[in-house]
């Protein structure tokens, strides 16, 4: 059973281009998270969704970002013109459900995303 | 909104030897979890030990083991017999029962020294 699987683990773009990352949650898991870990620092929550459904996006910037989990294939996170300040490595993970019914989340092993 | 705190950026500890790491969490809920996750230089997030909120006992893994403090709101990490490969980034990290994310703390760098 794999884990969750994210790519691609690096990912370079121009400052001005778009970068989309791409999250296969666990089989069997339909609850998707993403997260961002600047430099240094812990994991921040960014956007919560179940397939087809954006149900949590209180950590999403209100600009240039934007999350799906479409019903077949994988959850895809695009920053649009990305900017120095998106450099970071972003975190999939993936749950069998929430609150009680929640045994922890499995994480990706991220994509780090450069912008030059 | 909760919050959780590392207050040790770094930590070294002798191979064999225990370390403890600190954490402090502030919630208003009365049923969360909570979890330490182990991050390598691979940068993948291992979950390392979990605790329910509601459990008296502390929970414990194999050379790993918890001192969780509800009242104190403090839940720290112990590693018994450090290894080489406990070498890492460390991450507690706080989940609301009825919530849709973890809250993570800001990290300690644990280095094991031969």
């Amino acid at each position: 059973n794999a884990g969750v699987m994210q790519n691609p683990r690096h990912l370079v773009r121009r400052r001005g281009q778009e970068a989309r990352l791409r999250c296969s949650p666990v089989k069997g898991h339909s609850h998707v998270y993403w997260y961002r870990q600047l430099p240094e620092e812990g994991l921040k929550f960014m956007v919560y969704l179940q397939k087809e459904n954006i149900i949590d996006e209180s950590g999403m910037p209100k600009e240039r970002f934007s999350a799906e989990f479409p019903k077949e294939g994988p959850s895809i996170l695009r920053i649009q013109q990305v900017v120095r300040g998106d450099s970071a490595a972003y975190f999939c993970a993936s749950s069998v459900g929430t609150g009680s019914t929640n045994y922890g989340y499995t994480f990706g092993s991220g994509t780090r995303l450069t912008v030059v | 909104a909760q919050t959780v705190t590392q207050s040790q950026p770094e930590m070294s500890v002798q191979e064999a030897e225990t370390v403890t790491l600190s954490c402090t969490y502030d919630t208003s809920e009365s049923n969360y979890y909570l979890f330490w996750y182990k991050q390598p230089p691979s940068r993948q997030m291992i979950l390392v030990i979990r605790q329910e909120a509601y459990k008296q006992q502390n929970a414990t893994e194999n050379r790993f083991s918890v001192n969780f403090q509800k009242a104190a709101k403090s839940f720290s990490l112990k590693i018994s017999d450090s290894q080489l490969g406990d070498t890492a980034m460390y991450f507690c990290a706080l989940h609301n029962n009825a919530g849709n994310m973890l809250t993570f703390g800001g990290g300690t760098r644990l280095m094991v020294k031969p």
